[in-house]
């Protein structure tokens, strides 16, 4: 079954710094997202992307953040200036059309920022 | 706001146990539901869904019915076994049918180890 792909499986970076998280969609897919779950707590929605624009996002992706598909493969989330309540476990998910109820998840990314 | 409670975890069951995850939502409108799988080391993977009230979602042996009447929606298994161990989310879909269903709004997570 195809897979989406996420790296690092796990980033460690200082407080202030700006980190990127890769994610490979599943290739005929045209819907993105990322969510993140911080350590203990539920795994919360942040950001739908389809037609290279955001299409929703939560109070959680504030302007530290943002979203790119730089080319026909990649989606990646920015977060500009981490701070140590971004440490999460990000994951991206993505699907075939609006109104499927399958999402298709990475294994994701846990972003660890000291 | 939309939110699912789902019974902490950790669980620890013996093979062939009978297990039983409770989930619990508050939603306005008719949403979806769902149970996400995740094993070690993997994404999270829908196991089964239910879209409307009175509906039984069933994958792998588990199974899950949709209760208005109760805001419930508990994950049940008569006969687990070893490579059922996984983390299990509850999860709706604020839009129902034919809205983005993207935006999932998920409890915590329920450990799950089975024990030869």
């Amino acid at each position: 079954e195809p897979e989406v792909t996420q790296t690092p499986s796990h980033q460690v970076t200082q407080m202030g710094q700006e980190v990127i998280l890769r994610c490979v969609p599943i290739s005929n897919h045209l819907y993105f997202y990322w969510y993140r779950q911080i350590l203990g707590q539920k795994v919360e929605f942040l950001v739908s992307f389809y037609n290279n624009e955001i299409s929703e996002k939560s109070e959680i992706f504030d302007d530290q953040f943002s979203v790119e598909r730089p080319d026909g493969s990649n989606f990646t989330l920015k977060i500009r200036s981490t701070k140590l309540e971004d440490s999460a476990m990000y994951f991206c998910a993505s699907s075939n059309r609006q109104g499927n109820e399958k999402l298709f998840f990475g294994s994701g990314t846990q972003l660890s920022v000291l | 706001g939309n939110s699912v409670t789902q019974m902490e975890g950790p669980v620890t069951l013996s093979e062939e146990a009978f297990l039983t995850i409770n989930c619990t939502y508050t939603a306005t409108g008719y949403p979806s539901l769902f149970w996400y799988v995740q094993y070690p080391g993997e994404g999270l993977q829908l196991l089964l869904k239910a879209t409307k009230a009175d509906d039984k979602g069933s994958n792998k042996g588990f199974e899950a019915t949709y209760r208005k009447e109760t805001t419930s929606f508990h994950l049940e298994k008569g006969s687990v076994q070893v490579s059922d161990s996984a983390v299990y989310f509850c999860a709706l879909s604020e839009e129902g049918y034919g809205g983005s269903q993207g935006n999932l709004i998920f409890g915590k997570g329920t450990k799950l180890s089975v024990k030869p």
